[in-house]
Order: C-alpha cells, then structure tokens, then sequence
C-alpha cells in the first residue's frame, strides 16, 4: 500500500524559506502514470493546490505561489521536496504531500486528475 | 475567474439524502475536466471520495455518489450517518490556470 509521509521543520520565520520532504514508500516515485504534488489547508480554511511534478521534472505551479515554489525529486531516495521562499504568516499551513493521477495529452503527463493517497500532514508556521 | 463554488454547510438528519453542489465554469468542470470530491473528518487529512466525476475508490460506501452536468457537479449521500460528518471538498482541473483548483468546502453536519 502506497503511503506518503511528510517531514520538515515545524516552524519558519518570515522572509525565509520553508522546506519540506515528502518520503513514499509502498511504490516507486518514477511510476509512469503518477505525478507528485503538495496542498496545504491554513488553519480552519480550505485547500489550496501548491503544485505538482513528474518524476523526469517536469513541474507545474499554482499561478498565485510560482515566484516562491520550487519542487525537486531525488529518484534514488524516493522523495519529493517543496521550497516555499519569502514566506509570511499567510504561509502558515498543514502542509500536505499527495500523488496526482495524470493524463496524457500529446505525449505527455498532465496533471489533469485527482490526489490520492495523501499524506497525513505537518503543520507549518511562520513567526518570528 | 477560476473558482470551484460549494455551499459552506448543509445538514441532513440520520438516513436521509443530501446533495452537495459544486459550480464552475467554462475553463474547468464545463470544459469537461472530471470533478472529484474528498471527505476530510476534522484532525485528518483528506480522503478521496469520488474520483472521474462518479467512480468510488475500493472500500467508499456506494451510499455515496457522484454526477456531473455541463459547469456544475453534486455528491450525494444517501442513508445519512453521524460517521458522515465531514467537511466535503470538490477538485478540478482548470485550463486557464494550467492547474488543480479545488472548492471551497461544504460542511455537514448529521442532525
């Protein structure tokens, strides 16, 4: 059974960078037809999608955080990570990694489907 | 504008039916990207519910059901039970943000 495990630290103050590492394991990270992704949920609010990439990659963005996201993969470790730069309070989230179902348009993966499984969470936040 | 709109809350009392919408636009439900839904009980992280618009993951109860008709989509549950409440979320893609949006969330509550 897939499972996704978050980890990072807890606690980032503001203007610096937020890092965190998503460990799967149950299943290889170079899957043909998965992507990986994060989603947060501030505290008593909804979810909001950060982003997602592929494994070779290729990454895709929400359009309000790209300027501050950069996602990265290490194959031989089975992870995937998260940079978040510049963040303020409104950063201060669950932080949620996920797999993302694609579809192939082209030739190529889209991250065009649903998130499952997810993992449990780490709640992130940003004060001085 | 990319948005994904659900009622904040809707309540149902034990076995009745209720329906939770989700309204969007041109650029994602009403381009024919599928809809997806996820029950988060409170304390735990999302779980998929209802994945392509009506399909239910191994061990979802077929108490619970998806449609999907031109810019908008519903869940259903039937047979209400108080293990049901829950806040339910809808997902789709978006062509014009090249990405996931997700609505804003509907909270039921079993009477």
């Amino acid at each position: 059974q897939l499972q996704l495990q978050e980890s990072g630290p807890g606690l980032a103050k503001p203007s610096e960078t937020l890092s965190l590492t998503c460990t799967v394991s149950g299943g290889s990270i170079s899957s043909s037809s998965y992507l990986w992704g994060w989603v947060r949920q501030p505290p008593g609010k909804g979810l909001e999608w950060i982003g997602t990439m592929y494994y070779s990659g290729n990454t895709y963005y929400n359009p309000s955080l790209k300027s501050r996201v950069t996602m990265s993969v290490d194959t031989s470790k089975n992870q995937f990570s998260l940079k978040l730069s510049s963040v303020t309070a409104a950063d201060t989230a669950m932080y949620y990694c996920v797999r993302h179902a694609g579809g192939y348009k082209r030739g190529e993966i889209l991250p065009v489907k649903w998130f499952d499984p997810w993992g449990q969470g780490t709640l992130v936040t940003v004060s001085s | 504008q990319s948005v994904l709109t659900q009622p904040p809350s809707v309540s149902g009392a034990p076995g009745q039916r209720v329906t939770i919408s989700c309204t969007g636009s041109s650029s994602n439900i009403g381009a024919g990207y599928d809809v997806h839904w996820y029950q988060q009980v409170p304390g735990s992280a999302p779980k998929l519910l209802i994945y392509a618009s009506n399909s239910r993951p191994s061990g979802v109860p077929d108490r619970f059901s998806g449609s999907k008709s031109g810019t908008s989509a519903s869940l259903a549950i039937s047979g209400l039970q108080a293990e049901d409440e829950a806040d339910y979320y809808c997902q789709s893609y978006d062509s014009s943000l090249s990405g996931s949006l997700f609505g804003g969330g509907t909270k039921l509550t079993v009477l």
